[in-house]
């Protein structure tokens, strides 16, 4: 069985401080990794994926997510926050063996103050 | 690459009738595409996954007889909520699974979402 935890449900932050969202998984089988982000009343894009290969993901607009296998976390972090980033993100895992669903935390908002 | 379209963006309809919402991957084929319920300020849950050629495997407590799903083509998907209620009001959000033989290992796109409102 696999699970998502993200820690806080709300972040905020001013613009330019570091982002850092948190996301801890609970998988019995080597867990692909996902970070996707919602803007309101849209669906959801990839920001980036951890499937095996490096630990340090790099993904679009800045972010990146370091995988810890020992903490068994996933947190996505960006240097400098701008106000375009507020938005919902979400956490997911998913295995080969479960035909590639996906398992969703509960979603932490982010909120980017001036 | 990798768009999903959805339709329609929003739908209105009264108590009872049913409702049909379109999910097409546009520039790939999708063998898998999975659908989604979205309740204000919550996450995603997972109604059913829809195969081409075969029937949805739902999740537990989602009523298959409720919402009929149909994978008709390898870019198409459809959800139909049968005898709509106000409880059924949400956000319906569609995602297409990239091909296992592109590489990027369970990889989803996901659509733009249907604001449903049952009166």
């Amino acid at each position: 069985a696999q699970s998502v935890t993200q820690l806080g449900s709300h972040v905020s932050v001013s613009e330019g401080a570091l982002v850092l969202l948190r996301c801890n998984y609970s998988s019995s089988v080597p867990p692909y990794l996902f970070w996707y982000v919602q803007y309101p009343n849209q669906g959801l894009q990839l920001l980036l994926k951890y499937t095996s290969a490096a630990t340090l993901v790099k993904g679009i607009n800045g972010f990146e997510a370091e995988f810890k296998k020992s903490e068994t976390s996933f947190h996505l972090t960006k240097p400098s926050a701008h106000m375009s980033d507020a938005a919902e993100y979400f956490c997911a895992v998913s295995a080969n063996n479960q035909g590639g669903k996906l398992i969703f935390g509960q979603g932490t908002e982010l909120s980017v103050k001036p | 690459g990798a768009v999903v379209s959805q339709h329609p963006s929003r739908v209105i309809c009264k108590s009872g009738t049913s409702v049909k919402i379109e999910c097409r991957s546009l520039d790939f084929q999708a063998t898998t595409m999975f659908w989604y319920r979205q309740f204000p300020k919550k996450s995603l849950m997972l109604m059913a996954t829809s195969n081409e050629g075969s029937k949805a495997t739902y999740e537990q407590g989602v009523e298959k007889d409720k919402f009929l799903i149909n994978h008709a083509s390898l870019t198409l998907s459809t959800l139909t909520v049968t005898s709509a209620h106000p409880e059924d009001s949400s956000f319906y959000i569609c995602s297409a699974r990239v091909p296992p033989t592109s590489g990027r290992a369970n990889e989803q796109y996901f659509g733009p979402g249907t604001r449903l409102t049952v009166t």
